[in-house]
């Protein structure tokens, strides 16, 4: 059984501060990742994926991956009362193709004004 | 131009109903999902469909068929609904080569 494994929170973080959002894996031959925002209500957006091992940014997030420890995480710098949400980790199970994606329960973030 | 779009957004009915869902996509994707999120927001793929075949299909119940009829459209029809069915069902597509997913606005199944 392919399992992605989140802290359901909440995580609660100061604005201004930097939000910490951590997810581990089962499945070793994961080939992306994706960390998805859900704000109540909405459907899922993507905020990044990651291939490769190493950091990716894209503005104040930063996606990072550790395939030896099958673990991935999303840090999101100077964090903003827009910013809570719940945050979905993703992983494409190993195949390509046309498979879905394998979603963890997913970390609800508070940022405090 | 919403890019995927599901029709009813809001759906309550009674047990032993069958009901559809609707999915359309203008983005050309060529593939097309169907997840179920529950009331504790798990959100678990149930179908795939790429050029108007199956290619996965989770451990759903077979009172729940997926239909293509054509590339832009995979619809969702449930047979005999139970209690537990109720869960908001988002359809996704993918395409351009990578593996992003885009979300449809969901619709929420309410079973009494």
């Amino acid at each position: 059984q392919k399992e992605v494994e989140q802290n359901s929170g909440p995580l609660s973080v100061p604005e201004g501060a930097i939000a910490s959002l951590n997810c581990t894996y089962s499945d070793r031959g994961s080939q992306s990742f994706f960390w998805y925002r859900q704000y109540s209500g909405k459907s899922p957006e993507l905020i990044m994926f990651i291939y490769s091992n190493g950091d990716k940014e894209d503005g104040r997030f930063t996606a990072q991956l550790n395939k030896a420890s099958q673990y991935v995480s999303l840090l999101i710098r100077d964090s903003q009362p827009s910013d809570s949400a719940t945050y979905l980790c993703a992983v494409a199970r190993s195949g390509g193709g046309a498979d879905g994606l394998t979603f963890g329960k997913g970390t609800h973030l508070i940022i405090q004004p | 131009d919403t890019a995927v779009s599901q029709t009813p957004k809001y759906l309550v009915t009674q047990m032993g109903n069958d009901k559809s869902i609707k999915c359309e996509q203008n983005l050309g994707h060529d593939t097309m999902y169907w997840y179920k999120q529950d009331s504790k927001k798990f959100l678990k793929i149930m179908f795939s469909y790429n050029n108007k075949e199956l290619i996965i299909n989770e451990t759903v119940p077979n009172r729940f068929s997926p239909k293509s009829p054509d590339k832009a459209h995979l619809n969702l029809h449930i047979n005999s609904l139970e209690l537990g069915d109720s869960a908001v069902y988002f359809c996704a597509t993918r395409g351009g080569g990578g593996e992003t997913q885009y979300f449809g606005p969901g619709t929420r199944l309410l079973v009494l």
